[in-house]
């Protein structure tokens, strides 16, 4: 149980264009997922925190219009990488937890995005 | 200020030898401690998890890891590498005990595992 999945798991696209990425929780309801950043050979730095049917809570310095975040539903959060640039390559991965707040975050396989 | 601090960026043992994967938390409440292990291009894996219940807590995969809040320790260890052991390792604090909001990640410990 608790499997969470990331689609897709690698991306290339060309500066200018956004990117969505979805992230899937299959055997649970999550009402809280969270997105996270990892630079290579880097920690996982947090970007935002999505609840279910409200607006998500970005880290200081996230950029908000940047990385819309949306979590219309209890298995499902999306992120998507508007105007992409180089900068933006990265591993992103998200991670999902039930709304008992004692519960373990289980995170997703990741997805590597490349921005030529 | 809530932190973690993991001493090596990179361990390297023998299959077959003991693993040592140190972490120093730092944190101002009754904190839950958490291992996680990596493996290249892939999501973590939750190894074990402590939230002020017995000390010495067991996980997944023959990893243990043990509580020590006076030496605000937390260290990862396995009586035997194997191979499929390599990967990064994090060790992780949530700050609020038992709250799982933020979850503060050290900076990752790759072990390597020589035949």
């Amino acid at each position: 149980g608790a499997v969470v999945s990331q689609h897709p798991s690698r991306v290339i696209c060309k500066s200018g264009t956004s990117v969505k990425i979805e992230c899937r929780s299959l055997d649970f309801q999550a009402t809280t997922m969270f997105w996270y950043r990892q630079f290579p050979k880097k920690s996982l730095m947090l970007m935002a925190t999505s609840n279910e049917g409200s607006k998500a809570t970005y880290e200081q310095g996230v950029e908000k219009d940047k990385f819309l975040i949306n979590h219309a539903s209890l298995t499902l959060s999306t992120l998507t990488v508007t105007s992409a640039h180089p900068e933006d390559s990265s591993f992103y991965i998200c991670s999902a937890r039930t709304g008992f707040i004692q519960e373990t975050q289980y995170f997703g396989p990741g997805t590597r995005l490349l921005v030529l | 200020a809530q932190s973690v601090t993991q001493l090596d960026s990179h361990v390297s043992v023998s299959e077959g030898t003991p693993v040592l994967l140190r972490c120093n938390y730092s944190s101002s409440y009754s904190p839950s401690l958490f291992w996680y292990v990596q493996h290249p291009n892939k999501g973590l894996q939750l190894l074990l998890k402590y939230t002020s219940a017995a000390t010495l807590v067991k996980g997944i995969n023959g990893f243990e890891a043990e509580f020590k809040k006076s030496e605000t320790s937390f260290h990862l260890t396995k009586p035997s590498a194997h191979m499929s052991d390599a990967a990064e390792y994090f060790c992780v604090v949530s700050p609020y005990g038992g709250s799982q909001g933020n979850l503060i990640f050290g900076k990752g410990t790759k072990l390597s595992v020589k035949p």
